[in-house]
């Protein structure tokens, strides 16, 4: 079974600080790893995803994530934090023969000047 | 490109009323198609799964049912809503095992 672990629901962090959201993953498999984005009243967004390839990936808007089996973790970050950054994001595992995707139950992201 | 459409935006609607919400794709052919529950506070609860017509994996037991009468609709119901049914909806399409899903903008469903 896979699992995803986000540390923290809330954080928050002044316009123009690092941003740095912790997601911890559990799987018995190569795991495939995914960060969405939500906005208010919206569908999630994916942000980047990591397949195997590169451990450091490179999203849209600024973010990055590192993939760090040792640690089984795949934390979200940006250099510094913009106020259109404000959302909800979300860690997500797959791995194996499945078409399901797994997700964590959300960070919430307030940015303030 | 691929597009997904989800509808209604919103809903309101008594207990024991019934419910449909549509979801389709287009620009891509036999879609793997999700339906997410999320609940204030929560995250995403994966309610049903499809990688084909007719063929519907169900994650929890509920008093949603959900069916795919074409290769890019997908469409969950309920003969009677209850007050737990409250939350907001989501549509996802991927194409294959382990692909990112591709969400629509969700129904945000208030039962009364």
């Amino acid at each position: 079974a896979q699992s995803v672990t986000q540390l923290g629901s809330h954080v928050s962090v002044s316009e123009g600080a690092l941003v740095l959201l912790r997601c911890n993953y559990s799987s018995s498999v190569p795991p495939y790893l995914f960060w969405y984005v939500q906005y208010p009243n919206q569908g999630l967004q994916l942000l980047l995803k990591y397949t195997s390839a590169a451990t450091l990936v490179k999203g849209i808007n600024g973010f990055e994530a590192e993939f760090k089996k040792s640690e089984t973790s795949f934390h979200l970050t940006k250099p510094s934090a913009h106020m259109s950054d404000a959302a909800e994001y979300f860690c997500a595992v797959s791995g194996g023969n499945t078409d399901k995707l797994i997700f964590g139950t959300g960070t919430r992201l307030q940015v303030f000047p | 490109s691929q597009t997904i459409h989800q509808w209604p935006a919103t809903l309101v609607q008594p207990v024991g009323s019934p419910l449909s919400l549509e979801c389709t794709v287009e620009g891509t052919s036999n879609p793997n198609l999700y339906w997410y529950r999320q609940a204030a506070g929560r995250g995403l609860q994966l309610l049903f799964y499809s990688v084909g017509i007719g063929q519907i994996s169900s994650e929890v037991p509920q008093n949603l049912s959900a069916s795919r009468p074409q290769d890019r609709q997908f469409i969950l119901s309920s003969k009677k809503l209850l007050l737990s049914d409250s939350g907001f909806y989501l549509c996802a399409w991927s194409i294959r095992y382990n692909s990112p899903l591709h969400f629509g903008n969700g129904t945000r469903l208030t039962v009364t």
